[in-house]
């Protein structure tokens, strides 16, 4: 079964702060995402990769880093965490070859 | 104009009714879609892929009109478990080559006894 999990299910930060999400997905995909969610906003890319150190810029890139360097391992960075990025943060992955993509249970980040 | 969108709802059916979503996309060059379900503070889930014949999976048929750029979701004999958010989601950046998908906002189901 194909799985995908996130390090925290829960955070809570600073302003100011940096900040780490991880991702590990354990199907061997080429591609991981990085999504945030917001009320009336739906899902908006933040970064993807599509192999190992390899990234492209989503939507809304800005104020985040991403990290690859394993394979199973995708890393986003809040360098240095404001209140508007108080959000639902979703990982995602899926095969070299198909679209469909499967999610991590999600990161609920409140910055203070 | 969005990429992917969807009337936000909420749609309040019964059971045992008939429902149909629609959703409509900018991307004429988008070749994969794909209906998600996302339950209260829960992750999206796939659902279903949408083909252009068109394709059905027990109570839940999907359809795809590329010329109209519009794909819609039918849920018969609706069950109270099917209360959920259901996003409409296309792959909407051919211009990079990349896997990546665009997903609309979503609309609420909710299925009353």
């Amino acid at each position: 079964d194909v799985k995908v999990t996130q390090s925290s299910r829960y955070l809570v930060k600073r302003t100011g702060e940096k900040v780490f999400l991880e991702c590990v997905q354990d199907m061997d995909h080429e591609n991981m995402f990085w999504y945030r969610q917001d009320p009336g906003l739906g899902l908006r890319l933040i970064y993807f990769s599509y192999d190992v150190k390899m990234k492209e810029k989503g939507d809304i890139p800005e104020g985040y880093s991403v990290s690859r360097e394993k394979k199973e391992r995708f890393s986003l960075i809040l360098e240095s965490a404001s209140t508007n990025q108080t959000s639902m943060y979703l990982c995602a992955s899926s095969d070299y070859l198909l679209d469909e993509q499967y999610f991590g249970p999600g990161t609920r980040l409140t910055v203070t | 104009r969005k990429e992917v969108e969807q009337d936000p709802g909420p749609f309040n059916v019964p059971e045992g009714a008939t429902v149909a979503f629609n959703c409509t996309y900018s991307n004429s060059a988008s070749q994969s879609f794909f209906w998600y379900r996302q339950d209260c503070r829960k992750e999206p889930k796939l659902l279903m892929s949408v083909y252009s014949s068109g394709n059905e999976d027990g109570r839940f048929t999907a359809q795809l009109n590329r010329a109209s750029q519009y794909i819609s979701l039918l849920i018969r004999d609706s069950k109270l478990s099917d209360s959920a958010t259901y996003l409409c989601v296309v792959n909407g950046r051919g211009d990079t080559g990349r896997r990546a998908l665009t997903f609309g906002s979503g609309t609420r189901l909710q299925v009353q006894p």
